[in-house]
């Protein structure tokens, strides 16, 4: 069954240093696509990155980049020179061919000054 | 403004009583997708719908109802609310169902069944 695995809870970065957010994911489908979102404490989701399956080079999205490493079924979250407004809960996603998506649990970040 | 419109934003029912909690989109999105969102369980599919008169179950659908009866609307429906339902909901669209579209959502509705 598809699963999606985020083992930090909780992390903390310093202002203008890079953070890697964590996730893993398990699926029997080749063709899938994952996601990244973020909520800040205000409570809206906010879609931030996607990396296909097939695609062979990670994506990036300005200070956001996906660590796509297909053979360990990871797609870690990097975001670079963080800024407070960076903390926020984030959240990873993944689609298969079926169309449904499943979230993980998340990851609350704290961005200190 | 592109946007998905969820309403009411609070809601405080009692168990039993039926509600309906709205969604509208005015991007033209086929997809569009319900979640509940709990503390340590991330988000949760409930129903999802790829375009009009096609919906199918998330992994939580149980005690919802949904409809599609036109491209810009996706209603959630709860017949008998209990209180497990209680929980922060998030309706979202999504131009196509495959391929790099994210998912937009609206504000989100807190709803408290007690």
């Amino acid at each position: 069954a598809q699963k999606i695995t985020q083992t930090q809870p909780g992390m903390f970065v310093q202002e203008k240093e890079a953070v890697t957010l964590d996730c893993t994911y398990d699926t029997s489908d080749q063709s899938y696509g994952l996601f990244w979102y973020k909520q800040p404490s205000s409570g809206e989701m906010i879609f931030l990155i996607y990396q296909g399956s097939y695609d062979e080079q990670n994506a990036t999205e300005g200070r956001y980049s996906l660590n796509f490493q297909k053979a360990r079924k990871s797609a870690n979250l990097v975001i670079s020179a963080s800024q407070l407004g960076d903390s926020a809960m984030y959240f990873c996603a993944m689609r298969e061919t079926g169309f449904k998506t499943i979230f993980g649990a998340g990851t609350r970040l704290f961005v200190k000054a | 403004e592109a946007q998905v419109t969820q309403n009411p934003r609070y809601l405080i029912t009692v168990t039993g009583k039926k509600l309906t909690v709205t969604c509208s989109q005015n991007m033209n999105h086929e997809y569009m997708s319900w979640y509940r969102q709990d503390p340590g369980l991330g988000l949760r599919q409930i129903y999802y719908s790829m375009n009009v008169e096609v919906t199918d179950k998330g992994d939580v659908p149980e005690g919802y109802k949904v409809s599609r009866k036109e491209k810009r609307n996706f209603p959630l429906i709860l017949e008998s609310p209990s209180p497990n339902q209680t929980s922060l909901y998030f309706c979202a669209s999504s131009l196509e169902p495959t391929g790099g579209y994210g998912y937009t959502f609206g504000s989100g509705t807190r709803l408290t069944v007690v």
